[in-house]
């Protein structure tokens, strides 16, 4: 079992949707949960990072944490075709070092 | 605000030589963490220095090797290098012996020929 699990998509949305990106870990004393985003030759950069169970939103985005679950997921409301990337979810585990990433899920927005 | 800084951005090297490739923290930042991306697949975890000392290590071979200076910069050094090494490396760094939110620099791109 991989720690992150992101299905690897495509994901293809409509310019105006809403994306849904779902994300599974599974070290359940995980604490610290991230998503970035990595345009296609570009680096990760972050968008939002969650620590509490519930939703946290920051602009057209938000993450959604359940540790019961084990499950993290982003949501980008009005989706746009500059938001055509490949979204990183990312997990903090258990003594807190090391970030441990997931393969990434690919959406296109289509204009 | 200075963000990463990353030297060099492409580099090309044949099997069996070896490559240093460095870091600079974000301003304020004093832990830097290293990571492998090869085409299609997320960052993996190779180390994380802090206080000049390697603090964790992924599942990387002894080939893979670094340092971290007084100033909290950081060098990557991988010896003997192997086809499969082709892969952009990302310094990433943050705050603190496990401060939480890490911030990646652009990359060095690694080709093995």
């Amino acid at each position: 079992q991989k720690e992150v699990e992101q299905n690897s998509g495509p994901l293809s949305v409509p310019e105006g949707a809403i994306a849904s990106l779902n994300c599974t870990y599974s070290d359940r004393g995980s604490q610290s949960f991230f998503w970035y985003r990595q345009y296609s030759g570009k680096s990760p950069e972050l968008i939002m990072f969650i620590y509490s169970n519930g939703d946290k939103e920051d602009g057209r985005f938000t993450a959604q944490l359940n540790k019961a679950s084990q499950y993290v997921s982003l949501l980008i409301r009005d989706s746009q075709p500059s938001d055509s990337a490949t979204y990183l979810c990312a997990v903090k585990g258990t003594g807190g070092f090391k970030t441990i990433f997931g393969a990434g899920t690919r959406l296109f927005v289509k204009a | 605000d200075a963000g990463v800084t990353q030297s060099p951005t492409h580099l090309i090297k044949t099997r069996g030589q070896q490559v240093t490739l460095r870091c600079s923290p974000k301003s304020g930042h004093d832990t830097v963490s290293w990571y492998q991306q090869a085409l299609g697949q997320g960052p993996q975890f190779i180390f994380q220095y802090y206080e000049e000392e390697e603090r964790q290590r992924g599942n990387f071979p002894d080939r893979f090797s670094g340092h971290q200076f007084p100033n909290y910069s950081s060098e990557l050094n991988v010896n003997a290098l192997l086809l499969g090494d082709s892969a952009l490396y990302l310094c990433a760094s943050s705050l603190g012996q496990i401060g939480n939110t890490i911030y990646f620099g652009e990359g060095s791109w690694l080709t093995v020929v």
